[in-house]
């Protein structure tokens, strides 16, 4: 079956300094998508990514699906409280929504 | 707050009882999605529903149902609850249709089976 690695399970970063999650599949994906979950919060939706290669930015937060499709990465620069959570990729086999698989999440600690 | 209600927000109950979420999605959503997250877990896809009709399964047990009603609301049905089973239990709602779309979380039920 699809399978989906985050890489790493967690990460501990001093504020102000950049973090990087990686989202890696056994198989081609049509779309990827990243939400982030607060502690003690629920799932928010962040981005879609389409593309071979798109690359996709919001803010300090940066985006990309490889050109393969079968991998993707969440970089976000200069580290603050507020970045604290779980990032998680969603990973989309088809363009139909209904064969996806959520990765186990990068846990993110931003010491002050 | 995603527009998405959840009830209730906790639940506690017996091993061998029967429990039931309830999901009302996004005004204009017509897909809902159950989740299982056990403490400190990823998302466990359950099951998605789309206008009343079941889309798609994941690793749902066969004690657990859902179903999509007329008016869009959804309820997950957890039966013979076992220890293993208490989780937070996420909903989330999207346009739905062909396609992969963003999903509209919910606040969650945490269901404790003593």
């Amino acid at each position: 079956g699809q399978q989906v690695m985050q890489i790493p399970q967690y990460q501990h970063v001093q504020e102000g300094e950049d973090f990087t999650t990686y989202c890696n599949s056994s198989t081609t994906l049509s779309n990827i998508q990243w939400y982030k979950q607060r502690p003690g919060g629920h799932p928010v939706f962040l981005i879609q990514l389409v593309k071979s290669g798109e690359v996709k930015k919001q803010k300090r937060l940066t985006f990309q699906f490889g050109e393969a499709k079968k991998n993707s990465s969440l970089h976000i620069t200069a580290t603050q409280t507020t970045d604290v959570g779980t990032y998680f990729c969603a990973a989309f086999r088809d363009n139909y929504g209904q064969n996806f698989v959520f990765g186990p999440g990068t846990r993110l600690s931003v010491l002050p | 707050d995603s527009g998405v209600t959840q009830t209730p927000k906790h639940l506690i109950t017996a091993t061998g009882q029967r429990v039931t979420l309830r999901c009302s999605p996004r005004s204009g959503d017509l897909s809902v999605y159950w989740y299982q997250q056990s403490l400190d877990q990823g998302l466990q896809f359950l099951i998605q529903y789309y206008n009343g009709e079941e889309r798609a399964k994941g690793n749902i047990l066969e004690r657990f149902s859902a179903q999509q009603f007329p008016d869009l609301h959804s309820e997950l049905n957890l039966s013979s609850l076992e220890l293993g089973d208490s989780a937070l239990y996420f909903c989330a709602s999207s346009v739905g249709g062909q396609g992969p779309y963003e999903q509209y979380f919910g606040p969650g039920t945490r269901l404790t089976v003593t």
